[in-house]
């Protein structure tokens, strides 16, 4: 059975700080990853994802994740936070691509210092 | 593109009736949809797979008498929750599978619905 950890909780950083958020999974073949991001309310936004081939990949509002197989770990970086990117991150890896069902992590709440 | 709304955004109701939570995927059309649960702080739970035009699939622990899915079109999924009860206030999300090439298989979500029940 596919899972995900999420080791942090909680994050603080100041303003203008980089970022990195840690996701490992666990999963027999190659997994299909995910970074989304939720705001208090509101649904999940797609960060980016990672199917195959460059095991970096770029998503939106800045945010990137490298692919290391033997680490297991799809880690979620930004060089400089802003203060918007306050709110609940969430990893998750699916069986085969998107559709099929997705396994979250428990969450990284992340603080913003100004 | 890649939008997946919900109605209503909000529901408060009584204890003993049935509420009905709409998921509709906007620009695209959607065979397979997603209904997950979120208690407060938490992730979220996969509840049930809606596929359109047969019965739902609902994960190991879920009452399908109680959580009644419908996916009549390619375009709408349905969540009723039966004599809700206030152990059923939640926030209940969807989410839309896009197949498209463009989208390469990936879910996107609606913004919530949060129930809460009296």
């Amino acid at each position: 059975a596919q899972s995900v950890t999420q080791p942090d909780i909680h994050i603080t950083v100041s303003e203008g700080a980089s970022l990195e958020l840690r996701c490992n999974y666990s999963y027999g073949a190659t997994p299909y990853l995910f970074w989304y991001v939720q705001s208090p309310g509101q649904g999940l936004q797609l960060l980016l994802k990672y199917f195959s081939g460059d095991t970096l990949v770029q998503g939106i509002k800045g945010f990137e994740a490298e692919f290391k197989r033997s680490q297991s770990s799809f880690n979620l970086r930004k060089p400089s936070v802003h203060w918007s990117d306050a709110a609940e991150y969430f990893c998750a890896v699916g069986a085969t691509g998107g559709g099929n069902k997705l396994t979250f992590g428990t969450g990284t709440q992340l603080k913003v210092e100004l | 593109g890649a939008v997946v709304s919900q109605h209503p955004s909000w529901v408060i109701c009584k204890s003993g009736t049935s509420v009905k939570i709409e998921c509709r995927s906007l620009d695209f059309q959607a065979t397979t949809m997603f209904w997950y649960r979120q208690f407060p702080k938490q992730s979220l739970m996969l509840m049930a797979t809606s596929n359109e035009g047969s019965k739902a699939t609902y994960e190991q622990g879920v009452e399908k008498d109680k959580f009644l899915i419908n996916h009549a079109s390619l375009t709408l999924s349905t969540l009723t929750v039966t004599s809700a009860h206030p152990e059923d206030s939640s926030f209940y999300i969807c989410s839309a599978r896009d197949v498209g090439p463009r989208r390469a298989d990936t879910q996107y979500f609606g913004p919530g619905t949060r129930l809460t029940v009296l």
